[in-house]
């Protein structure tokens, strides 16, 4: 139980263009996702959080009109990467968590690379 | 605040010895912990949690931890590494964000755990 799957894997864009990624929880109600980012060999840094039917909470620094998160329903989010640029290439995860739990479920991940 | 600090960056080993990945947390309030894997070009994986009760948690696989309040720490330990435990490991402490009502996990740098035959 509590998968979590990503679409695409991976996908390759030119400079300017958006791409959007999908993070669905495939066999339990999503009250929140969770949308980061991982660098090579380092750690991941929340970009955002959302709850199904509000806006997204965005960390410091992270520009929400850059990285636009859409949370439609208790299975579904969506981050859009708007006028990507070559340094927006990097590895992208999605996680879901359940209301009144704590441990989050990871997706498999996003390679991104701007060209 | 709360912060997660992974003492080791890379850890190597030979297979079937013991390992110690270590994790020390600082907190204020009451925490709830966890450790996961992450293989590589993947995403993280629940290795194992601390919510309450027993202080010693256990994975399917052989892994434990132990939560020690009075250190601040919850180190992972196997007492026999496989080559296929070769992976990163990331801590990460759960933080209450009360306006929101909702919990995000703060993570450790994580730690390159490099089993050798």
């Amino acid at each position: 139980g509590a998968v979590v799957s990503q679409h695409p894997s991976r996908v390759i864009c030119k400079s300017g263009t958006s791409v959007k990624i999908e993070c669905r929880s495939l066999d339990f109600q999503a009250t929140t996702m969770f949308w980061y980012r991982q660098f090579p060999k380092q750690s991941l840094m929340l970009m955002a959080t959302s709850n199904e039917g509000s806006k997204a909470t965005y960390e410091q620094g992270v520009e929400k009109d850059k990285f636009l998160i859409n949370h439609a329903s208790l299975t579904l989010s969506t981050l859009t990467v708007t006028s990507a640029h070559p340094e927006d290439s990097s590895f992208y995860i999605c996680s879901a968590k359940i209301r009144d739990r704590y441990e989050q479920y990871f997706g498999p991940g996003t390679r991104l690379t701007v060209t | 605040a709360q912060s997660v600090t992974q003492l080791d960056s890379q850890v190597p080993v030979f297979e079937e010895a013991p390992v110690e990945l270590r994790c020390n947390y600082s907190s204020s309030v009451s925490v709830y912990l966890f450790w996961y894997v992450q293989y590589p070009n993947q995403g993280l994986q629940l290795l194992l949690k601390y919510l309450s009760g027993s202080t010693l948690v256990k994975s399917i696989n052989g892994f434990e931890a132990e939560f020690n309040k009075s250190q601040t720490s919850f180190h992972l330990r196997k007492p026999s590494v496989h080559i296929s435990d070769t992976a990163e490991y990331f801590c990460a402490v759960s933080l209450t964000i009360s306006f929101g009502g909702y919990n995000k996990l703060i993570f450790g740098a994580g730690t390159r755990l490099a089993v050798h035959p």
